[in-house]
């Protein structure tokens, strides 16, 4: 079945660059997707990246995709405070009706430190 | 242009009991989608309407939920009887048909069994 890993927990200073890493599981995947979600508000698409490039680069945001390995980074540069939020993973998969779906990781909860 | 709308915010029902939750979609979205997400983990899909069409509901615990959206716009998603398990945010999200990642999500309703 699909799965999607994240580590939980990230902790870094004002001004670092900040590093977010996944991998998934589904090889056909041909979307990969971050999400953003701030407390007691639903998720926001940050970013995507189709599986035939390996970088996206969206302002402060690039994204990494190692399609062989099946692992995807997102890199925030000169994080703020108002980066401090869960950030979510998402493969494309086929559900059990045969239908496109979103499968999300559990989500890394990004501190930023002032 | 207005997001996703979502109520209640917050539902504290005792086991047992119903509950609905409501949606409106972003305005020409015709994808709707419901997500269950628990405490520390990625959202979770119940079902997802195209139109007023329910075309996956594969994961949707259809001895106690149902959904409806009558009219294509908006939804609403019921559970009856509660169960302590069902403690969750549930999440409504909607797309537009042809890209199904790029969703949209609401801020969702929190819901308290007791």
């Amino acid at each position: 079945g699909e799965d999607v890993e994240q580590s939980l927990f990230l902790s870094v200073r004002e001004g670092d660059s900040s590093v977010i890493n996944c991998t998934y599981t589904d090889s056909s995947s041909t979307y990969l997707y971050w999400y953003k979600q701030e407390p007691g508000a639903g998720l926001q698409l940050l970013t995507y990246i189709f599986s035939n490039m390996d970088m996206k680069q969206d302002q402060r945001l690039t994204v990494l995709l190692n399609k062989k390995d099946k692992h995807l980074s997102l890199r925030i540069a000169d994080t703020q405070t108002g980066d401090s939020a869960i950030y979510f993973c998402a493969e494309t998969s086929i559900s059990g009706a045969g239908s496109y779906q979103l499968t999300f990781g559990k989500g890394t909860k990004l501190s930023v430190i002032p | 242009e207005a997001g996703v709308v979502q109520s209640p915010r917050y539902k504290i029902i005792e086991k047992k009991q119903p509950v609905a939750f409501w949606c409106n979609p972003i305005s020409g979205h015709n994808t709707l989608y419901w997500y269950r997400q628990n405490l520390g983990q990625g959202p979770e899909l119940l079902i997802r309407y195209e139109n007023e069409e329910a075309v996956d509901d594969s994961q949707l615990p259809k001895d106690r939920f149902s959904a409806e959206r009558l009219k294509g716009v908006d939804s609403t998603l019921k559970i009856q009887p509660a169960e302590l398990g069902d403690s969750a945010v549930y999440l409504c999200a909607s797309s537009h048909s042809g890209t199904p990642g790029e969703q949209y999500f609401g801020p969702g309703t929190r819901l308290t069994v007791t």
